[in-house]
């Protein structure tokens, strides 16, 4: 099946830095890529949709100001959590889908000290 | 806004028993529902997708149901194995969108 990777798997960093998280389509193109968050022992959140060449569309209580989205290729999206903060820790996957199916990134590991 | 239930948070049984795994969803206006298995600190793998049309699609020892006028959606694993330990989510979608609505997950440990 369709692979879809992350990088990096995993991050630590100080508060008020900056974290660029990659979402790769290893073997197929995706016009359209998802981006959720995770926190500990809760259910997966949508944050945005990310379309190619567009902007992002955030849902709801999701600051488009601190979660930066871009869609470049039809193979890569990138979030970028600016100024992080420890409330900003989580565990965040994304998902990219072809005509039928959705597949899922492994995730990325947020920590911020 | 859709509101997505699983019951029980967390199951554990011996192995060989068949587990039987709920999810509710609040509005029954979707357009397909997905079973997911997610393993400690990884991504999901998908399980089953059931179209809003099917009443249960099957994959080995998974089955799983669907009641779209109840909003209900059941998923049944038979015989378990200490490998099918994980945490296993429901997600419904409303539209061809692929935007998923996902449920907190029934933590499951088949114990050997």
């Amino acid at each position: 099946g369709a692979v879809v990777s992350q990088h990096p798997s995993w991050v630590i960093c100080k508060s008020g830095t900056s974290v660029k998280i990659e979402c790769r389509s290893l073997d197929f193109q995706a016009t359209t890529m998802f981006w959720y968050r995770q926190f500990p022992k809760q259910s997966l959140m949508l944050m945005a949709t990310s379309n190619e060449g567009s902007k992002a569309t955030y849902e709801q209580g999701v600051e488009k100001d601190k979660f930066l989205i871009n869609h470049a290729s039809l193979t890569l999206s990138t979030l970028t959590v600016t100024s992080a903060h420890p409330e900003d820790s989580s565990f965040y996957i994304c998902s990219a889908s072809d005509q039928d199916t959705q597949y899922f990134g492994p995730g990325t590991r947020l920590t911020v000290l | 806004k859709q509101e997505v239930t699983q019951i029980p948070a967390a199951l554990s049984v011996p192995e060989g028993e068949n587990l039987v795994l709920n999810c509710s969803f609040t509005d029954s206006a979707i357009y397909n529902l997905q079973w997911f298995r997610q393993d400690p600190g990884k991504g999901l793998t998908s399980l089953l997708l059931i179209q809003s049309s099917q009443r249960e699609q099957t994959s080995g020892r998974l089955n799983a149901s669907l009641d779209k006028s109840s909003g209900r959606s059941t998923l049944y694993i038979a015989a378990s194995q200490p490998g099918d330990s994980a945490t296993y989510l429901c997600a419904v979608s409303r539209s061809n969108d692929y935007k998923l609505s996902f449920g907190a997950g029934t933590t499951v440990t088949v114990r050997a």
